[in-house]
């Protein structure tokens, strides 16, 4: 069984660039939440897809956007990147929606905007 | 009262000590309690997770205590070992909420 995978696992942007993270989510598991967490702080909620849909988001701006592919990967798109955005990306994987279950999270990609 | 709050903020703990880690909610309609472990560099791991229908689940060295009364929860480590350092991070969610709302975080730190 294949764990939750994401990349890159570091990036460098400037502010006002783009960027794309991606994730694959745990065989089995339909999905995929997006967190961030800033240093020193706990994990903080952006999106959760399910079946491709957004199926809920945290306070974060609309530049903040995602997506999911139908063997339920998915990406985490941010625009116009700000210096407040570096931090640890995190993808959660998990067998059904809702936030009562399991959720298997990733590695990270740590994102560092200058 | 979306908050869950975590104390102490780091914790410093001889090699088999016992470890305790508290946290409180406020959100009644939470129904799901998980314990994640975090390395640096590392994601978040699940250690052991509790529902409020029992007051206690012991995983090994691991003991999650609930308390539905008071709105708190917390992680008892027992046997407290070096390879046990990390930041432990409460969570809490529920089937009608998208998200897990995580503390803030407890650093520990066992010494042989």
């Amino acid at each position: 069984e294949t764990g939750v995978t994401q990349s890159p696992t570091h990036l460098i942007k400037t502010r006002g660039q783009q960027v794309t993270l991606r994730c694959s989510s745990q065989s089995g598991h339909n999905t995929v939440s997006w967190y961030q967490q800033a240093l020193g702080q706990g994990p903080q909620f952006i999106f959760q897809y399910y079946r491709e849909e957004e199926n809920g988001r945290g306070n974060f701006p609309p530049r903040f956007s995602g997506l999911q592919f139908p063997n339920y990967s998915s990406e985490l798109n941010v625009n116009a990147l700000e210096l407040d955005d570096s931090a640890l990306y995190l993808c959660a994987s998990s067998p059904r929606q809702g936030a009562d279950n399991e959720q298997f999270f990733g590695p990270g990609t740590r994102l560092t905007v200058l | 009262q979306q908050q869950v709050k975590q104390s102490p903020q780091s914790l410093i703990v001889q090699k088999g000590g016992i470890s305790i880690i508290n946290c409180a909610y406020e959100n009644t309609a939470f129904d799901y309690f998980p314990w994640y472990q975090q390395f640096p560099g590392k994601g978040p791991a699940l250690l052991i997770a509790i529902r409020p229908d029992v007051s206690e689940k012991k995983e090994g060295r691991f003991t999650i205590s609930f308390n539905k009364s008071a709105k708190q929860f917390s992680l008892h480590i027992m046997d407290s070992q070096p390879g046990d350092s990390a930041t432990y991070f409460c969570a809490a969610g529920s089937y009608n909420t998208d998200k897990l709302i995580f503390g803030t975080g407890t650093r520990l730190q066992v010494f042989p």
